[in-house]
């Protein structure tokens, strides 16, 4: 059973326009979710992420959106540029079960390709 | 400034071989765990660890050993291999008890043939 799910395999947008990405977790446990960039060939690196407790959370170009009820969180990359192109990760965490609060829970990945 | 460093970057095995992916981190985290990616499967959690001497199974830990004698280091085993193995693993580290910066630090990977 698929806890986070990233429905979209891929997304192409064009340079300067807006990059959302989303994202759909069933674990009503989980209170943290992080976003993570990947680049071919390296580690993923950490980009943003939010707790339960917000609803919005930006860090320059990069806004996530958490909507509890829906269990849904999006990525907005604004505006898109060439360097954003890589796989992006969704993450989930739940504090409160009982010591697995650092294990993360990732989805399959989403590849953005940001189009000069 | 290394970070986390895995080694080997490239691994090919024959069947049935052991080997041992070495995970080293230099930033004093608690918190260090392996993971693997699979094409259209994600990144999935095989083991982790909260500290020395401590280690727990992750999502999917048929096949691979573990130990934490040391902050530092957290070495996976493969004790004997199979194709199913064949993959991309990734450790990451971070620290605990600070969920503000709660962002783990990969490693750049190991890409595990076996054949």
């Amino acid at each position: 059973d698929q806890q986070v799910k990233q429905n979209s395999p891929s997304l192409s947008v064009q340079e300067g326009r807006i990059s959302i990405l989303n994202c759909d977790y069933t674990n009503s446990m989980f209170d943290y979710f992080l976003w993570y960039k990947k680049y071919p060939a390296e580690g993923p690196t950490f980009l943003i992420s939010i707790s339960s407790i917000k609803d919005k959370n930006e860090d320059g170009r990069f806004t996530v959106f958490l909507n509890k009820s829906a269990k849904h969180l999006s990525l907005h990359i604004v505006p898109s540029q060439p360097g954003d192109s890589a796989v992006y990760f969704c993450a989930a965490s739940a504090s409160r079960s009982g010591g697995s609060n650092y294990k993360l829970t990732f989805g399959k990945g989403t590849l953005l390709t940001v189009n000069p | 400034n290394a970070g986390v460093t895995q080694t080997p970057k490239f691994q090919v095995l024959k069947t049935g071989q052991s080997m041992t992916l070495q995970c080293a981190q230099d930033m004093n985290h608690e918190y260090m765990s392996w993971y693997r990616q699979d094409p259209g499967m994600g990144l999935r959690l095989i083991h982790y660890s909260v500290g020395a001497g401590i280690t727990d199974q992750g999502e999917v830990p048929n096949g691979y050993n573990v130990s934490r004698s040391t902050t530092e280091d957290f070495p996976l085993r493969l004790l004997s291999a199979a194709p199913s193995q064949t993959s991309v693993y990734f450790c990451a580290s971070s620290y605990v008890g600070d969920r503000a910066s709660y962002g783990y630090t990969f490693g750049s990977g190991t890409r595990l043939t076996v054949v």
